[in-house]
């Protein structure tokens, strides 16, 4: 069983459609996060939902809105797409303050032409 | 706000040899994570380390982590080319839980 399963792995896209990618995860960890990788590899922290509730909101275009509808989902719905939109998203999960770390699922990739 | 540096970027290594990833990062902090990713790939936990000094070892890797000065290591002993892979440093931070990535360390053990 994967531990945090994204799907797809693979969305190619015109610009100005509208895409979902989801996340689950069978770990029973209270927190959920979306992180985006770009072109350069730099890793950056896009939201966080701790028990549905979102925690973290960094400076996203309001295109992008996560949905979490219970502790074992979160879902990244992303409006009107862009050019700069193309990127590796990863969803993640760990219990809070993590001792054993977090862990990420393996990555959609969204290329936006 | 919490900014987290990883040098080298890349570092081009001989089989055999032995060489250190450094990561600093500039506020307290007591968690950092070392992670490896393969090209396409997900990113896979390496080591989990949560006071100051703690040393954690696994094969040729070994992180430690002196808080005090801000500083984590990542040092590879007789490389293999299997390492060869893009290795990130993040520090947890207390704004809800998230982790703040160093830029990434793009490793390549040439025979």
């Amino acid at each position: 069983d994967t531990a945090v399963s994204q799907t797809p792995k693979y969305l190619v896209t015109q610009m100005g459609n509208d895409k979902s990618i989801k996340c689950e995860q069978n770990l029973g960890h209270d927190t959920m996060y979306w992180y985006k990788q770009d072109s350069k590899k730099f890793l950056k922290i896009m939201f966080s939902y701790n028990n549905k509730e979102l925690i973290i909101n960094e400076t996203v275009p309001n295109r992008f809105s996560p949905k979490s509808p219970d502790k074992a989902h979160l879902n990244l719905h992303i409006n009107s797409l862009e050019l700069g939109d193309s990127a590796v998203y990863f969803c993640a999960s760990s219990q809070d303050r993590s001792v054993y770390g977090y862990t990420f699922g393996s990555g959609t990739r969204l290329t936006v032409v | 706000e919490l900014k987290v540096e990883q040098n080298p970027l890349f570092l081009s290594m001989q089989e055999g040899k032995n060489y250190t990833i450094y990561c600093n990062y500039s506020t307290t902090s007591d968690r950092l994570y070392w992670y490896r990713q393969d090209p396409g790939k997900s990113l896979e936990s390496l080591f989990v380390l949560l006071s100051n000094g703690a040393v954690k070892q696994e094969g040729r890797l070994m992180a430690s982590l002196d808080t005090k000065a801000r500083l984590s290591t990542l040092h590879i002993t007789a490389a293999v080319h299997d390492l060869s892979a893009t290795y990130f440093c993040a520090v947890g931070s207390d704004q809800g839980g998230k982790l703040i990535f160093g830029q990434g360390t793009e490793l390549s053990v040439k025979p």
